[in-house]
């Protein structure tokens, strides 16, 4: 099990919106702002997509933005492409030199 | 370009000692002040961290591993190297090695580079 609770699924049509949840604890998410996410393609390792809950790494288009609010964070997807279908990971720091993540969720780009 | 690749046996037999090799090229260990690690994902489930290491050979586990992991530094070939010890069943996963994306903040930072990853089934 998980140390960080995504919703297994989610789906969107092209164009559209998708919010991703990463619910965590006062120990990670609560406390720490070293939030990411990762998007892996199967067969695929996964890329960094958000680091410290909101900023891109480079090339990373602005369609991908992070927030935080208290002990859950979130990705969300604007402007849905097919590309974007993956599965996404949230991760996060958990003090004591520890690194926790969530269990995935499946985009859907319908 | 900096590039991990993960190398050793794809088959451990249960209670015996799962051993992988991750060779970097691109930049190099002795003087890179970054943190590596050791990540494994379960087919379709979440990666979980196993641990990280300095190229002074400081390291940091996970807690829940930390009693049958062992992490070890090679400087003169460039590479870092994971032993898990009396596996089972369930430390049937694809290993990845990765980078850690900011220099020195040990545990603190994300994964910015990744090897390919190595499917290690446990077996008899």
């Amino acid at each position: 099990q998980s140390a960080l609770t995504q919703p297994p699924s989610a789906s969107g049509s092209p164009g559209q919106s998708v919010t991703i949840s990463c619910a965590g604890s006062i120990d990670d998410i609560g406390i720490h702002d070293f939030v990411s996410w990762y998007q892996q393609f199967p067969g695929k390792a996964p890329k960094l997509i958000i680091y410290d809950v909101s900023k891109r790494p480079l090339g990373v288009p602005d369609r991908f933005s992070g927030s935080k609010s208290g002990k859950t964070a979130s990705l969300t997807v604007s402007g849905l492409q097919t590309d974007d279908e993956a599965d996404y990971y949230c991760s996060s720091y958990a003090g004591n030199n520890r690194l926790v993540f969530g269990g995935g969720t499946k985009l859907t780009v319908l | 370009q900096l590039q991990l690749q993960e190398s050793g046996p794809g088959l451990v037999k249960p209670s015996e000692t799962l051993s992988l090799t991750c060779t970097v090229s691109g930049d190099s260990l002795i003087s890179s002040r970054y943190y590596w690690a050791w990540v494994r994902q379960p087919p379709g489930k979440g990666p979980e961290w196993i641990g990280s290491i300095y190229s002074s050979g400081n390291t940091y586990y996970n807690p829940s591993l930390q009693s049958r992991v062992t992490m070890v530094v090679d400087t003169s070939k460039n590479q870092f190297s994971l032993r898990v010890f009396s596996v089972t069943a369930a430390d049937r996963a694809v290993y990845f090695c990765a980078r850690h994306s900011r220099p020195m903040g040990a545990v603190t930072y994300p994964f910015d580079y990744w090897g390919q990853g190595t499917l290690v089934t446990v077996s008899s």
